[in-house]
């Protein structure tokens, strides 16, 4: 069984500050995804990832996935209220389980104004 | 409009008692799935089913069956609900198994 371990759990931080947000696995991912939920709502895709050492930019967040396809990264830089929610990341597997999503835990932040 | 639709919302029912929940797509997907989100916002895949196919069956009690009459439609029926049934139930969908999920805004299963 695929797992991916993401960290931390909670986030509480104030505006303006930044961020990162892990996703660790032990295992080889085709790709990887993160995606964010609000409350009340499904989780709505941000970006994928696939090539190993892969950094994407969304306005002030950064994602990175690593050199061996294991883990990624999401940074966000000065941080505001608007960002609160769930994180989630989610890696592909290929193989006979091709195509399944494998969610990490999630990342809970709340950014205070 | 909404591309990926499930009803109820919400669902509160007694142990034992069966239960479906349905799920809608207008987006055109070959692809669609259910996932289970804990109290802990775990979320974890129950079923997949491409073009009406069931291709991803995890561990999941014989209890909850899939049924796809259409590409567009995927329901999930519960028999003899359990207290740990309890959770959000997720419809998702793709145009391939891919590629993006688009995700319904859940079901909070509430069994007492």
């Amino acid at each position: 069984t695929q797992l991916l371990e993401q960290s931390p759990q909670f986030l509480s931080i104030q505006e303006g500050e930044n961020l990162t947000v892990y996703c660790n696995s032990s295992s080889v991912f085709s790709s990887l995804q993160w995606y964010r939920q609000e409350p009340g709502e499904g989780p709505v895709l941000l970006v994928t990832v696939v090539t190993g050492g892969e950094v994407k930019k969304l306005k002030r967040l950064t994602f990175q996935f690593g050199d061996a396809r294991k883990d990624s990264s999401l940074h966000i830089t000065a941080a505001q209220p608007g960002d609160t929610g769930l994180y989630l990341c989610a890696g592909r597997s290929g193989g006979t389980s091709y195509g399944k999503l494998t969610f990490g835990q999630g990342t809970i932040l709340t950014v205070h104004p | 409009d909404t591309a990926v639709s499930q009803t109820p919302k919400y669902l509160v029912t007694q142990m034992g008692n069966d239960k479906s929940i349905k799920c809608e797509q207008n987006l055109g997907h070959d692809t669609m799935y259910w996932y289970k989100q804990d109290s802990k916002k775990f979320l974890k895949i129950m079923f997949s089913y491409n073009n009406k196919e069931l291709i991803i069956n995890e561990t999941v009690p014989n209890r909850f069956s899939p049924k796809s009459p259409d590409k567009a439609h995927l329901n999930l029926h519960i028999n003899s609900l359990e207290l740990g049934d309890s959770a959000v139930y997720f419809c998702a969908s793709s145009q391939d198994v891919v590629v993006e999920q688009y995700f319904g805004p859940g079901t909070r299963l509430t069994v007492t």
